[in-house]
């Protein structure tokens, strides 16, 4: 089946600085979902959206569910330490939930 | 606590011989499901449970099978596992499906040799 095209794979950047991520898809989905993942652990929920247009904020993360449905991006602003670790999005559609390969983030102090 | 469990959290093994990982879940979710994390690809769901006794094909269920005989427990077993096997399997459970937020296991690292 098909994953989600999830970019950039790798982003290296100062504390402080703004991130931006995003994942696209030939198909639609009814739900897109961000999770961090952080080492020796499972992946953990950030921002869940279920409605096409819609901007949803989590502290210092921001996430939209692009108007087409077949996309979704991800921001963090003013980066710190601990952001570092995989950031995956996924999406549904019915029972099926398809994820991205993933963003790994490093965080420079 | 509410929580997803697995065990074990690591595990080798040799070709051929039949294994089980266990998942259960403390929230009374009604969907389960097992993924495998290879690098690069992400998350690729391999079986989902709707509910106690129904279970559906993910992306690459091949080589794997599961039971939900109870609501709390989906075991993930692998018959004969092979090289290819070799992953960190995640156990994920929600209330529902179709979107509804899941909640992830620590994960298990297995080895096949």
């Amino acid at each position: 089946g098909q994953q989600l095209n999830q970019s950039p794979q790798s982003m290296f950047i100062q504390e402080g600085e703004d991130v931006s991520m995003n994942c696209t898809s030939s198909s639609i989905f009814n739900t897109w979902l961000w999770y961090k993942q952080d080492p020796g652990e499972g992946p953990v929920l950030l921002i869940a959206l279920y409605k096409a247009g819609e901007l949803t904020s989590n502290g210092r993360l921001t996430a939209q569910f692009g108007i087409t449905r077949k996309d979704s991006f991800l921001n963090i602003s003013a980066s710190i330490p601990s952001d570092v670790g995989i950031y995956f999005c996924a999406g549904t559609h019915n029972n099926d939930m398809r994820f991205g390969a993933g963003t790994r983030l490093t965080v420079k102090p | 606590e509410a929580q997803v469990t697995q065990n074990p959290r690591y595990l080798i093994t040799v070709t051929g011989k039949k294994l089980t990982v266990t998942c259960s879940q403390n929230m009374n979710h009604e969907y389960m499901s097992w993924y495998r994390q290879d690098p690069g690809l992400g998350l690729r769901q391999i079986y989902y449970s709707m509910n106690v006794e129904v279970t559906d094909k993910g992306d690459v269920p091949e080589g794997y099978k599961v039971s939900r005989k109870e609501k709390r427990n989906f075991p993930l077993i692998l018959e004969s596992p092979s090289p290819n096997q070799t992953s960190l399997y995640f156990c994920a459970s929600s209330l529902i499906g179709g979107g509804e937020t899941q909640y992830f296991g620590p994960g298990t690292r297995l080895l096949v040799l």
